[in-house]
């Protein structure tokens, strides 16, 4: 099938990492995402992963890539208030992208 | 470097109405992409263009919605009639290239 999946909800307190989990379903997706989207805005490209590497660090950001277990995970090192969102993990299937159905995070002062 | 744009922002519109989406994508991205987002999933494609032509329209619900990018720069996507389950957020992409499409803020469209 072509589903995604991502819990919906994840609760941190400021300053604490967070971590966003995925699961995607096509072990041929050459790239996967991860999208941020704030209320009533678009996405916004946060960081991606090409799928020959198991991990990509940029700044407070940290992909993990699980190939055998097609698992993908965000960490957000110090996560603040403004990290409050909705976050997307994706994959790209041919050059069409498949999302998740996001993962709301709460961060708590 | 501009972003996409899209407008109107918002519209609302009765069951049984028409209503069309404009896309600017950003400068010298030959690939743009419309996506639906319904409230609480995540984006789905409709159509994806490669400059002028139709690259995969497989998801676009046909009977109602059509798209065009006539000059391989701007795109609109129309619905005609709109049914109540055409409420959702219309995002527009663009790419340069395989690796990263750029989204939109989105058109929200609320049908009565």
């Amino acid at each position: 099938g072509e589903d995604v999946e991502q819990s919906l909800f994840l609760s941190v307190r400021e300053g604490d990492s967070s971590v966003i989990n995925c699961t995607y379903t096509d072990s041929s997706s050459t790239y996967l995402y991860w999208y941020k989207q704030e209320p009533g805005a678009g996405l916004q490209l946060l960081t991606y992963i090409f799928s020959n590497m198991d991990m990509k660090q940029d700044q407070r950001l940290t992909v993990l890539l699980n190939k055998k277990d097609k698992h993908l995970s965000l960490r957000i090192a110090d996560t603040q208030t403004g990290d409050s969102a909705i976050y997307f993990c994706a994959e790209n299937q041919g050059g069409k992208l498949i999302f998740g159905q996001g993962t709301e995070l709460s961060v708590k002062p | 470097e501009a972003g996409v744009a899209q407008s109107p922002r918002y519209k609302i519109i009765e069951k049984r109405q028409s209503v069309a989406f404009w896309c600017n994508p950003i400068s010298g991205h030959a690939t743009l992409y419309w996506y639906q987002q319904i409230l609480g999933q995540g984006p789905k494609l409709l159509i994806q263009f490669q400059n002028n032509g139709v690259v995969d329209d497989s998801q676009l619900p046909k009977d109602r919605f059509s798209a065009e990018r006539l000059k391989g720069v701007d795109s609109t996507l129309k619905i005609q009639p709109a049914k109540l389950e055409d409420s959702a957020v219309y995002l527009c992409a663009s790419s340069a290239n395989y690796e990263t499409q750029y989204f939109g803020p989105g058109t929200r469209l609320l049908v009565l």
